[in-house]
């Protein structure tokens, strides 16, 4: 169980293009799934938490209107990176909670999405 | 500010032996502290949670410890395999937002047969 996937696995555009990644809780419902950023030799960096049916919420530096997120279903969250910049390279990471009563929530990473922009 | 620390340098051990990793983080007082594997170019693995009125905890080859007074936890791996080879990355939360993690850089393992 908690099993999350993401696509596309790896995207490559041009410079000024916008690109959307997929999240997918695929045997679980995730009312709430977390969107990071990974740079090389780096830790991970909490961009935004994305609740289902409601607005994001943005970490302090990451800008709302470049970042699009959306979490229109209990197993679908969407990140849309738009107007891409080669500074915008880097491997995108989601991750949903698997809420269990009487447990401590868990997150669960998908495989993550290698973003290069020319 | 909040600091989290992980042997920077890789550990490479023989295949058998018990492989420790070492989180020490300043300037927090995390309620629960997690364990993650992540391999290359893939995203991290839950492996662990550890509360912070735990003293220890166990999943077959795994054990954490947690010492909030050293403000430190160790990750241990018994009779080590190659295929333990990963990155490990310490993540800590607090009682008030336990889904909001912070992450260490982790610490590269190579386990040689």
């Amino acid at each position: 169980g908690a099993v999350v996937s993401q696509h596309p696995s790896w995207v490559i555009c041009k410079s000024g293009t916008s690109v959307k990644i997929e999240c997918r809780s695929l045997d679980f419902q995730a009312t709430t799934m977390f969107w990071y950023r990974q740079f090389p030799k780096q830790s991970l960096m909490l961009m935004a938490t994305s609740n289902e049916g409601s607005k994001a919420t943005y970490e302090q530096g990451v800008e709302k209107d470049k970042f699009l997120i959306n979490h229109a279903s209990l197993t679908l969250s969407t990140l849309t990176v738009t107007s891409a910049h080669p500074e915008d390279s880097s491997f995108y990471i989601c991750s949903a909670i698997w809420y269990r009563a009487g447990e401590t929530d868990t997150q669960y990473f998908g495989p993550g999405t290698r973003l290069t922009v020319l | 500010s909040q600091k989290i620390e992980q042997n920077s340098e890789a550990l490479n051990i023989q295949e058998g032996k018990t492989a420790t990793l070492t989180c020490n983080y300043t300037n927090y007082s995390p309620a629960y502290l997690q364990w993650y594997r992540q391999d290359p170019g893939r995203g991290p693995v839950f492996l662990l949670l550890i509360r912070e009125n735990e003293k220890e905890k166990r999943k077959e080859r795994l054990k954490v410890t947690f010492d909030t007074t050293l403000k430190q936890s160790l990750f241990h791996i018994t009779a080590s395999q190659p295929a333990d080879s990963a990155t490990y990355l310490c993540a800590l939360s607090n009682a008030g937002n336990n889904r909001k993690l912070i992450w260490g850089l982790g610490t590269s393992l190579a386990v040689n047969p």
